[in-house]
Formats: C-alpha cells, structure tokens, sequence
C-alpha cells in the first residue's frame, strides 16, 4: 500500500532555509510527487511536481525561493530565505493517473 | 488560466445526500486529457483524496468513500459534480475541487459542508 510519510512539524528562522522530507513507501521510491502549501484559513496552493530524479517543475507564480530534490524514496521541499508568510502546512500528494495519497503534512513554523 | 469554484448547500442533514458542484472557467471541462478531483478536509486535519473523473468520462474512487460517492461532469455547464450519500458528521469537512493538468494542479477555493440536523 502506498503511504507518503511527512514529519508533523518543522521550524526555522526568518531568513534561513529549511528542508521538508516527503518519505515514500517501500517499492514506491520511482514516484514522482506533488508539494502544496495551506496558508492558515486558506486553500491549497500547488508549488510543484517532483520527479524522481529530482527534476521538477513549478506552478505559476511560485518563487525561486522553492525548490525540489530527490534521493531514493525521499522527496523533499526546500525553502531558502524564509519568509514569514511561509510559515505554513506542507503536503506532498503522489502524481499520476492512479489514485491520489496525500501525506499528513508538515506544520512550518518560522520564527 | 483555469478557475474551479465550488458551490453548494452548506449544511446537509444526517443520513442524506451532499452535493456539490465545481464551476470551471478560463476552459473546457472537455477539451484536452485532465482528471477532475474532489478533496476534502475535517477541520484541523490533513487532506483526503475523495475521487476523480478524467476528461472520458472514466472515474476512480477511494476505497473507503466508494460505495458512497458518484462523480459525474455536465459538459454543456463546464461543470463537474461530486454526490456523498448517507452522511454523517464524519463528513463534515472543507471540499475541494482540483484540476491535474500535465502542467500542474489547480485548486478550487474549497466550500464548507456542515452535516447536522
């Protein structure tokens, strides 16, 4: 059974980089992924595909602040130059036509 | 560029039928290979994927909501819709309608379904 395992939280401080870890279960590590972003008291927002050899490509919009690496079953999120409005919860989704999984997400806090 | 909106009662009665629509604008429902989806999500929790339909018609469902849920589109309104029988306060959650184009993935801005008598 396919499972995305997320960390519950993560913090960083204001200007300072942080990496989010997206775990995929065993015999799943060729997945590629998605990573949203939920504001607090908002919707979801696609940041972007990851591949997994690490290529990705972003939504409209997202900063170059953003970006995605992969190693083995492990895709991850790393945000550089933090900003307070990046304080936020993270979800990594698979890709594909099969069904969609999300993982529990990460709660970033920025302080 | 594409924009979903959800819209539909906000309160629906125990044991009855919840449905909603996804209005889709800046294209059509039925032009190029998309899969339309439904999520939602229970105040404070994560999101749960609830099912899809692809620009042929052809759905997919999950597991634990399948026996409940019909998806279906209306292509002369551009809309898609997501029908949830026999609810419960289960379902109580924030819905979702999302586009996942080969591009990326479009959200919807979510509607709150509250089920309670």
């Amino acid at each position: 059974q396919l499972v995305l395992t997320q960390s519950p939280s993560a913090s960083a401080s204001l200007g300072a980089s942080v990496k989010l870890t997206c775990t995929l279960s065993s015999g799943h590590s060729s997945y590629a992924i998605a990573w949203h972003q939920q504001q607090p008291e908002k919707g979801p927002r696609y940041l972007m595909k990851l591949n997994s050899d690490g290529s990705h490509s972003k939504g409209d919009g997202i900063p170059d602040r953003f970006s995605g690496s992969s190693s083995g079953a492990e895709r991850y999120l790393t945000i550089s130059s933090l900003q307070s409005e990046d304080e936020a919860d993270y979800y990594c989704q698979t890709w594909g036509t099969g069904p969609w999984v999300f993982g529990g997400g990460t709660k970033l806090t920025v302080l | 560029q594409v924009q979903l909106q959800e819209s539909g009662p906000g309160l629906v009665k125990p044991s009855q039928t919840l449905s909603l629509t996804c209005t889709v604008s800046g294209g059509s429902i039925s032009s190029g290979s998309y899969y339309w989806s439904w999520i939602r999500q229970p105040a404070g929790k994560g999101l749960e994927w609830i099912g899809r339909i692809y620009t042929s018609g052809s759905t997919n469902y999950n597991p634990s909501l399948k026996s409940r849920v019909t998806i279906s589109v209306d292509t002369s309104k551009n809309q898609f819709s997501l029908k949830l029988s026999s609810v419960t306060a289960a379902d109580t959650a924030v819905y979702y309608c999302a586009r996942l184009a080969a591009a990326g993935i479009t959200w919807g801005q979510g509607t709150l379904v509250t089920v309670s008598s």
